[in-house]
This record gives C-alpha cells, structure tokens and sequence, in this order.
C-alpha cells in the first residue's frame, strides 16, 4: 500500500461545480496533514493545513478522519483559476517532534471549464 | 521579501557527466528539503537540514546523489555520474522552524535533463 494514495484524475467540472478530492495515508502516526496546489509546470504552493476538526477558508473545506486515516477537500463554486493539480501531504514525525520528511500524493488533476 | 531561489532553472547534461544544483533558502528560514518529481509523478523527498544537525539523507536514491549546506544558508545537491533516469525536476523548500507544521516554501525548480 503507497504511503498517501490519491486519485489521478483528472477531474472535469464546469465553473460553478463542486468539487471533492479524497486521499487516504498508510500511517497511522502521521500528525500533520496538508493540501498544497501545483500548477502546471511550477512549484507546490500551501494551499491549508487540514486539523481535526475541520477547517473552511473561504471556498475551501478541508476535514481529516484520523479513524480511517482520511482526508478530504472540498471546493465550492468552482472558478476557472482552481484548475491545477491537489497534492495531499502527510507528515510522518513523531508526537511532539519534528521530523523533515514530508510525504506528498501524486496529486489529483482538476480542469475546470467554462 | 525574496522567496526560494533556484539555478540553474534548466539543464542539459550528457549521461555519466556530474551536475551540481543551488538552492538559496529564504533568508531566515532554518529548513531546508531537496525533492525531486519525475514527470507525471509525486514529489520523492530527497534530503533536509535543520540548522547545525546532521542532515536526513534517508530519500536519496544512491550514493551518487550528496548534498551539503554551507552556513545553514545555501545547499548544493550534487549528482554523479548521471543518469537518464535522474532527468525530473529538482525542487528545494525551506521552512522557518523544525515544526513540520511550518509551511515549506519551494522554489521554481531546476528541470535536469540527462541524455
């Protein structure tokens, strides 16, 4: 089983969509979690830190299942601007430490069209 | 303020040829991550350092692949006798605290292509 699964994508939706983005993780000791956004040929920028009890930023909801070792990202309202590639990011450092090895997904391809 | 920088951006090299690649990490920021992505791939953690300690070294893929960093500021990534199957992008982060939970902030990266 890869450490942080995602689905590939792509995703089509028309502007105005809702949109949600799945991913599961293999550790059960991971503490932190994350969604960051790549787009096309530039680098991973954060997009938010996902907490356990759920956090909004605008259009954004993102939720986090430690039970099942699942996190989730929804988008509302789609814009054209949103098309880019979703990479969930799973930290494997211990409780209370710091470790540096980030764990990214292969990332979920959204195209959102006029 | 700057952010990560990179060079070069772009290079081409000649199979068994060695490159080295520069990353300067934003002024301030104690972390510093080399990861590469393939293309069509995730990105595969290569390397970190926190400040003074002795860097993580367990994503390099071979003893080809080293990496140094000088005054806790700018790193060097050095691959050795390059392969084809080195050719992906070469992406440096840098945080401001040992926190994971500190965001990374990468650079632009540097795509090598080995022929």
């Amino acid at each position: 089983r890869k450490e942080v699964e995602q689905d590939p994508g792509p995703f089509n939706v028309p502007e105005g969509a809702t949109v949600a983005f799945n991913c599961t993780y293999s550790n059960s000791a991971s503490q932190s979690f994350f969604w960051y956004r790549q787009d096309c040929r530039k680098e991973p920028k954060l997009l938010m830190s996902v907490y356990s009890s759920g956090n909004e930023d605008g259009r954004f909801t993102a939720q986090l299942n430690r039970a099942s070792q699942y996190i989730s990202l929804l988008i509302r309202d789609s814009k054209l601007s949103d098309s880019a590639t979703y990479l969930c990011v799973v930290n494997h450092g211990n409780y209370g430490g710091s470790q540096g090895n980030l764990i990214f997904g292969k990332g979920t391809k959204l195209s959102v069209k006029p | 303020g700057a952010g990560v920088s990179q060079s070069p951006s772009n290079k081409v090299t000649e199979k068994g040829k060695d490159v080295e690649l520069r990353c300067d990490p934003i002024s301030g920021h104690t972390a510093l991550y080399w990861y590469r992505q393939s293309l069509g791939q995730g990105l595969e953690f290569l390397i970190y350092f926190q400040g003074n300690s002795a860097p993580d070294k367990s994503g390099l893929p071979s003893d080809r692949f080293s990496a140094e960093r000088t005054g806790g500021s700018v790193s060097t990534l050095t691959i050795q006798r390059t392969q084809q199957e080195d050719s992906a992008v070469y992406l440096c982060a840098s945080s401001s605290d040992s926190e994971i939970q500190e965001t990374q902030y990468f650079g632009p990266g540097t795509r090598l292509l080995v022929l």
